[in-house]
């Protein structure tokens, strides 16, 4: 079964500094998909930032990017020029390839809380 | 764009009742996932459905029952609650497979409350 691990329950970071946020995973697959989920106060599940296993290249969308080590088992998040409504829970996730029929269950991290301190 | 409801949003049972909670998934969307997410904790999946055919099953006690109708709408069914049952529940859809992603787009979820 595969596993996700954040190691870091909670980061704070300065507005407008840098972080990174760990996550490590274990599969035997050679081919997934790694996800950074963001979940604020609202509770709502937002989706950050993804990542396809057989791609070198690291994914980036605005601000927020990440640093995929495939042999390492290693996918952190970055965030960049931190601003206020960063501050949430961040879920890493990992899915299977998609094979289709509803097989594709997300597998979460334990989270990290990012505070934002102004 | 049309997202994906969840109904009620808010839910206050006794022990030992019963719960429905409904997911309406984004219009053309033919895959349903249902997620327990205790409090602190982070999500955990229950079920999933395609085509109103349940495909794969996660941690969910024989006291839930889910399926997912011919307008692609899903019921979880929740019996004999039990305090721990205390938790938010997502639903996600996902779309015809179109594209590797395949993103899971989640509803709002339902918070039960199990006193």
């Amino acid at each position: 079964a595969q596993t996700v691990t954040q190691s870091q329950p909670e980061m704070s970071v300065q507005e407008a500094e840098t972080v990174t946020l760990s996550c490590t995973y274990d599969t035997s697959e050679s081919d997934y998909y790694l996800f950074w989920y963001k979940q604020p106060p609202s509770r709502q599940m937002i989706l950050v930032i993804r990542q396809e296993a057989y791609k070198q290249q690291n994914a980036t969308e605005n601000r927020f990017s990440v640093n995929f080590q495939k042999a390492a088992k290693s996918f952190s998040l970055k965030i960049s020029d931190s601003q206020l409504g960063d501050a949430a829970m961040y879920f890493c996730a990992y899915r299977r390839p998609l094979l289709g029929f509803g097989n594709e269950k997300l597998t979460f991290g334990t989270g990290t809380r990012l505070t934002i301190i102004p | 764009a049309a997202g994906v409801i969840q109904s009620p949003r808010h839910l206050i049972k006794e022990k030992r009742e019963t719960a429905t909670l409904k997911c309406y998934p984004i219009p053309r969307h033919d895959t349903v996932y249902w997620y327990q997410q205790g409090p602190g904790q982070d999500p955990q999946f229950l079920i999933s459905f395609y085509e109103k055919m349940q495909s794969d099953k996660g941690s969910i006690p024989d006291r839930f029952s889910a399926q997912q109708f011919s307008d692609y709408h899903s019921e979880l069914n929740m019996s004999s609650l039990e305090l721990g049952d205390s938790a938010l529940y997502f639903c996600a859809s996902s779309e015809p497979r179109t594209s590797s992603y395949n993103e899971q787009f989640f509803g709002p979820g339902t918070r039960l409350t199990v006193l």
